[in-house]
């Protein structure tokens, strides 16, 4: 069975800090991870995804994240958070070629000017 | 650039009652799904939909739900007999192709209220 683990309902980070969000998963099998955010009264959306090619996959809006299998890791990272950045964001899994995604509980992130 | 839409953006029924919850996929997108998500709980997948039949479905998705394409355009959600423990955001997202390695879009949810 997938699951992940956001680590962090609430983050807060002041404008031009490094933003980190922290994502752990579980998966019996290699797993796809994936990245969505959502601004208020908006749908998800993709902001990057890992599908077994490499390691670090840049997304968009400056976004990154590091597969990292030894710690069963996908953290989100921003050098320098600005002030439209500030939505929740879900770590998802899935297993490949399934239909459906395994999400986590979400982070909100906010950006203190 | 073309959007997944739900409709209503909020529902608000009595328990027992049925409620459809309505969602326009991007056009050309083959695949369609529910999502729901209890408020403070995790996002958790409901059903998929291809080439008009249920082609996933998670243990959630029991005999009080059911999924239809009437129109060609619409992706629908129903509830026969909504319970309390039903009240929650749904999404609606369609890809175009299957699986997971294409993209999933997701509608903006509708809220879901059983009182």
């Amino acid at each position: 069975a997938q699951s992940v683990t956001q680590l962090g309902s609430h983050v807060s980070v002041s404008e031009g800090a490094l933003v980190l969000l922290r994502c752990n998963y579980s998966s019996s099998v290699p797993p796809y991870l994936f990245w969505y955010v959502q601004y208020p009264n908006q749908g998800l959306q993709l902001l990057l995804k890992y599908t077994s090619a490499a390691t670090l996959v840049k997304g968009i809006n400056g976004f990154e994240a590091e597969f990292k299998k030894s710690e069963t890791s996908f953290h989100l990272t921003k050098p320098s958070a600005h002030m439209s950045d500030a939505a929740e964001y879900f770590c998802a899994v899935s297993e490949s070629g399934a239909n459906n995604l395994f999400f986590g509980t979400g982070t909100r992130l906010t950006v203190i000017p | 650039e073309p959007e997944v839409t739900q409709t209503p953006s909020h529902q608000v029924t009595q328990m027992g009652q049925e409620v459809i919850l309505r969602c326009v996929p991007i056009s050309n997108h083959l695949y369609f799904y529910w999502y729901r998500q209890i408020l403070g709980q995790k996002v958790e997948f409901l059903v998929s939909f291809y080439n008009n039949e249920i082609s996933e479905k998670s243990e959630i998705f029991d005999d009080q739900f059911s999924v239809e394409r009437p129109d060609g355009s619409n992706f629908t959600l129903k509830i026969r007999s909504t319970k309390l423990e039903d009240s929650a955001m749904y999404f609606c997202a369609s890809s175009l192709d299957r699986g997971t390695t294409d993209t999933q879009y997701f509608g903006p949810g509708t809220r879901l209220t059983v009182l």
